[in-house]
């Protein structure tokens, strides 16, 4: 099982409410990466992280934003919730992409609900 | 555009019978194929990668196929328990970025009965 966690795995909250979602790995990975999912759908790239102090938008617009100040740890904020945002959020990480696999190691995911 | 398709989009199977699961893609330039389950609620976790060379790789009772060719996979599952029952999710990756882009299905929900 990769070491990449994720917290809260659960949370409630109301509209306009500002949240962080926690993610930590302990590989030493270069990457990180933020994945949307909705129930039956494919996973959406929202952000991604080359390295310390590096953070792209991915594919799929997002009104969250992340930071990357160490290593093993790669942020989602939304400063004001809405229950648009409602979604299943993944974190995963990769070492450096030179080899042709760069595989990808999944959290548990942050099941978030805003009402 | 780049796309991965999968079949069946859910799939009911009795204990210890056989299945497969299907994957087609468009994805180019091509790197790696690979096959992912996901638990209700979990992140996804990598069952086989498969390289443009390799047209076959097995892990315990998951056996995976891959026909560069067609652009074409499939994931067969043998003797299947109830703990199989997940999301069987194909996700290509291109090697046209040096980011590895990964492009997911929307993957095949397998349920498992007694």
């Amino acid at each position: 099982e990769a070491d990449i966690y994720q917290t809260p795995r659960y949370l409630v909250i109301g509209t306009g409410k500002k949240i962080t979602l926690e993610c930590s790995q302990t590989m030493g990975h270069d990457k990180m990466y933020w994945y949307q999912q909705d129930p039956g759908m494919e996973l959406h790239l929202i952000h991604y992280s080359y390295g310390v102090n590096s953070t792209e938008k991915g594919d799929l617009s997002s009104e969250s934003t992340v930071s990357r100040i160490r290593t093993e740890h790669f942020p989602l904020t939304l400063e004001s919730a809405r229950p648009s945002h409602t979604s299943q959020y993944l974190c995963a990480s990769s070492s450096d992409g030179r080899t042709s696999y760069n595989e990808q190691f999944f959290g548990p995911g942050t099941r978030l609900t805003v009402l | 555009k780049n796309q991965v398709e999968q079949s069946p989009q859910s799939l009911i199977i009795l204990e210890g019978k056989n299945c497969t699961l299907q994957c087609n893609y468009t994805v180019s330039p091509f790197s790696n194929l690979r096959w992912y389950k996901q638990d209700t609620g979990r992140g996804p976790v990598s069952l086989t990668i498969m390289t443009f060379s390799e047209n076959t790789k097995s892990n315990g009772r998951y056996t995976a196929t891959l026909d560069a060719d067609t652009k074409q996979s499939s994931l067969h599952i043998t003797a299947s328990q109830l703990s199989d029952s997940a999301s069987y999710i194909c996700v290509v990756s291109d090697r046209g970025s040096t980011l590895g882009r990964l492009y997911f299905g929307r993957g095949t929900q397998l349920t498992v009965w007694p």
